[in-house]
């Protein structure tokens, strides 16, 4: 199956800090989505994109369909503790495809 | 709106053993349904997906099968249970345009 690096695996940021993190693939993809996972549920979708350079903002959240089709970033601005979880990627190479996660970013906020 | 229903939330289960996890969409018709495993809260592994009644995708070889009886039911079974199936099992569905997926609650299962 399809690979999607997706950096930095961890993350220990300090309660009203921004956060970057980004997903990567070598194919080119139709639609990125953005999860969070909190632990022992269900990831849940935050974001997802359609177009090329497309950059789209969910509350704090901001996420953007790269140019290229091959990578995504998500900016989490002014942290909190609840933000605190696992960020997953996902990419459809086509409509109809299945999708394919990244290996996910541990996020920890430190009030 | 849209649902989906995964259950149980926790399971236990001895090596050798049989298994059944079921998973129910509603709300919405001829949905794409989902299996993913993932283990040690990372990574999802995609096991099976469907695009409709009977029509199941395997993506890796495993001790596990999946069905879809019906439109929006999609089970989870193994006749023998290994140490190795042990995991966090996540049932998944997208609308028939398949933009967008959407998760459940998970089930834990450990095989002792």
């Amino acid at each position: 199956g399809q690979q999607l690096n997706q950096s930095p695996q961890s993350m220990f940021i300090q309660e009203g800090e921004d956060v970057s993190m980004n997903c990567t693939s070598s194919s080119i993809f139709n639609t990125w989505l953005w999860y969070k996972q909190d632990p022992g549920e269900g990831p849940v979708l935050l974001i997802a994109l359609y177009k090329a350079g497309e950059l789209t903002s969910n509350g704090r959240l901001t996420a953007q369909f790269g140019i290229t089709r091959k990578d995504s970033f998500l900016n989490i601005s002014a942290s909190i503790p609840s933000d605190v979880g696992i960020y997953f990627c996902a990419g459809q190479i086509n409509t109809g495809n299945q999708f394919y996660f990244g290996t996910g970013t541990s996020l920890t906020v430190i009030p | 709106s849209q649902t989906i229903h995964q259950w149980p939330a926790t399971l236990v289960q001895p090596v050798g053993s049989p298994l059944s996890l079921e998973c129910t969409v509603e709300g919405t018709s001829n949905p794409n349904l989902y299996w993913y495993r993932q283990a040690a809260g990372r990574g999802l592994q995609l096991l099976f997906y469907s695009v409709g009644i009977g029509q199941i995708s395997s993506e890796v070889p495993q001790n596990l099968s999946a069905s879809r009886p019906q439109d929006r039911q999609f089970i989870l079974s193994s006749k023998k249970l290994l140490l190795s199936d042990s995991g966090f099992y996540l049932c998944a569905w997208s609308p028939p345009r398949n933009t967008e997926a959407f998760f459940g609650q998970g089930t834990r299962l450990t095989v002792v």
